[in-house]
């Protein structure tokens, strides 16, 4: 069974870095799937972030991708993500994601200072 | 990018009634939809893929119908455990979610 878990800080001051990490258990990162982030700020709706293939290719979402960095360690077997220069708005539950059948539980990353 | 337009946004319902939630992209995405339920404090739960395809576990009260760009989900005869609020989302070209329908108790 595959199992995905996000783990990082809680709490990002304004102006920093969002660092998270998914770990995965249950299935090679070195499988032919794509590894996904999507957060969703309290009250509202999904938002795709991004995705990386194990082949190091990445996707990202036009309106984060100037911040966004997803990167993978097959060594580690998980995959993670770097958000930079965070406001009140990257306020949100971050979701890691192999395909629409696994999913995180989510992480709560609040940002404030 | 694929624009996921999911309609209504907000759907009163009573125990027993069908609901049918309906789901609208951009442009053709094939049989690549899925269909989630997201209660508050939890993460999403897989419904319907690839457009019709019943995830083991759920209920056959629960069906998705469509292709190319049209879709819906139907509950045939809501229960208790349904009031959630239910996203569509595909998965064709990249990722794009829908606004989410929010299912709640007449």
């Amino acid at each position: 069974q595959v199992q995905l878990q996000e783990s990082g800080p809680g709490l990002v001051k304004p102006s920093g870095t969002l660092s998270l990490t998914c770990a995965v258990s249950g299935d090679s990162i070195s499988s032919n799937h794509w590894w996904t982030w999507v957060r969703q700020p309290p009250g509202k709706g999904l938002e795709w972030i991004g995705e990386i293939h194990y082949s190091g290719y990445t996707n990202y979402n036009m309106s984060l991708k100037s911040r966004v960095t997803i990167s993978i360690d097959n060594s580690k077997t998980q995959f993670s993500l770097s958000l930079t220069s965070v406001t009140a708005a990257d306020t949100a539950v971050y979701y890691c994601a192999r395909s629409p059948r696994y999913w995180g539980q989510g992480t709560l990353v609040t940002v404030s200072s | 990018d694929i624009q996921m337009t999911q309609s209504p946004s907000t759907l009163s319902a009573s125990v027993g009634d069908r609901v049918t939630i309906t789901c609208r992209a951009s442009q053709n995405i094939n049989k690549w939809l899925a269909w989630y339920q997201q209660k508050p404090g939890q993460a999403p739960k897989l419904l319907i893929y690839e457009a019709s395809s019943l995830q083991t576990g759920v209920p056959s009260r629960f069906s998705g119908r469509g292709s190319g760009t049209q879709f819906t989900l139907t509950i045939s005869s809501l229960q208790p455990d349904d009031f959630a609020t239910y996203y569509c989302q595909q998965y064709n070209s990249y990722w794009a979610f829908g606004q989410g329908t929010r299912v709640e108790i007449k």
